[in-house]
């Protein structure tokens, strides 16, 4: 177990329809970051959040968005669904602003139909 | 076995045999890499990390070798286990600026361990 915890696991929606998913990092961990893993696309980094402020920016769709709380958890905002959009979706943490190991947590999966 | 990461997406070995997985990275200025293991289902599991100023470094059962000139890193997994069975990443860091937290990882090594 990292640590990180992650919800829902499994998420079945349709287009156009808009999803939280949640993240709460490791106890201690500042940095929350986002990644996106899909078969043709493999890890890709999406954004990351530094205790409480954006810290780095990656390929997220400006569909997208994700904010971190004051208590460091941290949401991501997927809207305007597309069947593209279908993928695991991992939520890691890290102590400090980067440049070190992330934990990762178990993920949601992402199904738009 | 070997194989490269990038080029052969699998690699099956014996139980008991030594593993090679094998990553070729793509910058130059990438100072911190590190390897995952994501087993099905699961997030990438930290296996062991290493930054530019080595050239090798051991943890329990592996090993990652790293070669600047080349860029090419490598793990090395003794003993091969059935329960070693995932998919390995290497990911590195380019440690600048705004891309300082940001990993880029490779496209992963499908790694299956027959008894």
């Amino acid at each position: 177990d990292s640590g990180v915890t992650q919800t829902p696991k499994h998420l079945i929606t349709a287009t156009g329809q808009r999803v939280t998913l949640r993240c709460s990092p490791r106890s201690g961990d500042l940095s929350v970051y986002w990644y996106q893993q899909s078969l043709d696309q493999g890890l890709q980094f999406l954004i990351q959040y530094y205790n409480g402020e954006e810290r780095a920016k990656g390929n997220i769709l400006e569909r997208f968005s994700a904010q971190q709380f004051p208590d460091l958890h941290s949401e991501l905002n997927l809207s305007s669904l597309e069947l593209g959009d279908s993928a695991l979706y991992f939520c890691a943490s890290s102590v400090g602003q980067g440049d070190e190991k992330l934990f990762f947590g178990s993920g949601t999966q992402l199904s738009v139909l | 076995g070997e194989s490269v990461g990038l080029h052969l997406p699998t690699l099956s070995v014996q139980e008991g045999d030594n593993s090679i997985i094998n990553c070729a990275y793509s910058n130059s200025a990438s100072d911190y890499f590190i390897w995952y293991k994501q087993e099905s289902g699961k997030g990438p599991q930290f296996i062991i990390d290493i930054r530019s100023n080595m050239d090798k470094r051991q943890g329990q059962r592996v090993t990652v070798l790293l070669n600047k000139t080349v860029k090419h890193l490598s793990l090395q997994i003794a003993a091969t286990q059935p329960g070693d069975s995932a998919v390995y990443f290497c990911a590195e860091n380019r440690g600048r600026g705004s891309t300082l937290g940001r990993l880029y990882f490779g496209r992963g090594t499908q790694l299956t361990v027959w008894p």
